[in-house]
């Protein structure tokens, strides 16, 4: 069975650390990536995906992902976290059928001023 | 706000209850979908419904029925829900489901449901 595996379920930084969030997808067939955040009492958010084309996913919030094939990999990347970056991160892929999404468990991150 | 509103947002309830949650899309989108967020664990596909026809049942226990009366409502109907029911229920929409490319799904805000 599809599934995905974010390696830490939470992590703590200070501000303007940089912050790397692990995910890997067992599938090997193609595949789309996301990465989804909720931040504290809101509604989840699409952050970046990744289709086709250049690995390196630019998104919103200068958050970026890079999608390495080789490795099942799709792990997220801010250079310099802020306080407002609170928030749980969910990594997700697609494949083969249609609209359905299969999510990791959530990673969530708290910055501290 | 995403253009999907969920009711109620808080939701407490004894095990022999019957309740229901609400979903409705301004979106004009025609897929709807029910998730289970438990801590700790992935989201959990439960439900698709695209133009009001139900196409997938995450082998869901029947304590929990929906329905999608048209495609800018969707209600999941509750009964005799266990303590292990607990869990944010999130509600998403998206244009169609049943198309090859995909397509962005929209969430609700979710509703708390503590089943005591």
């Amino acid at each position: 069975a599809q599934s995905v595996s974010q390696h830490n379920h939470h992590v703590i930084l200070s501000e303007a650390a940089s912050l790397e969030l692990g995910c890997n997808y067992s599938y090997g067939g193609t595949v789309n990536l996301f990465w989804y955040v909720q931040y504290p009492g809101q509604h989840l958010q699409l952050l970046l995906k990744y289709f086709s084309g250049d690995p390196l996913v630019k998104g919103i919030k200068g958050f970026e992902a890079e999608f390495i094939k080789s490795k099942f990999s799709f792990n997220l990347r801010k250079p310099s976290v802020q306080w407002s970056d609170t928030a749980e991160y969910f990594c997700a892929v697609r494949s083969g059928g249609y609209n359905k999404l299969i999510f990791g468990a959530g990673t969530r991150l708290a910055v501290h001023p | 706000e995403t253009g999907v509103t969920q009711t109620p947002r808080h939701l407490v309830m004894g095990m022999t209850n019957k309740k229901s949650l609400k979903c409705e899309q301004h979106l004009g989108h025609n897929a709807m979908y029910w998730y289970k967020q438990s801590a700790k664990k992935p989201l959990e596909l439960m439900f698709v419904y695209n133009f009001k026809e139900q196409t997938e049942n995450n082998s869901v226990p029947s304590r929990f029925s929906p329905e999608c009366p048209n495609s800018s409502h969707l209600f999941l109907h509750l009964h005799t829900l266990q303590p292990e029911d607990s869990a944010l229920y999130l509600c998403a929409s998206s244009q169609d489901s049943q198309r090859v490319s995909y397509n962005e799904q929209f969430f609700g805000p979710g509703t708390r449901l503590t089943v005591l």
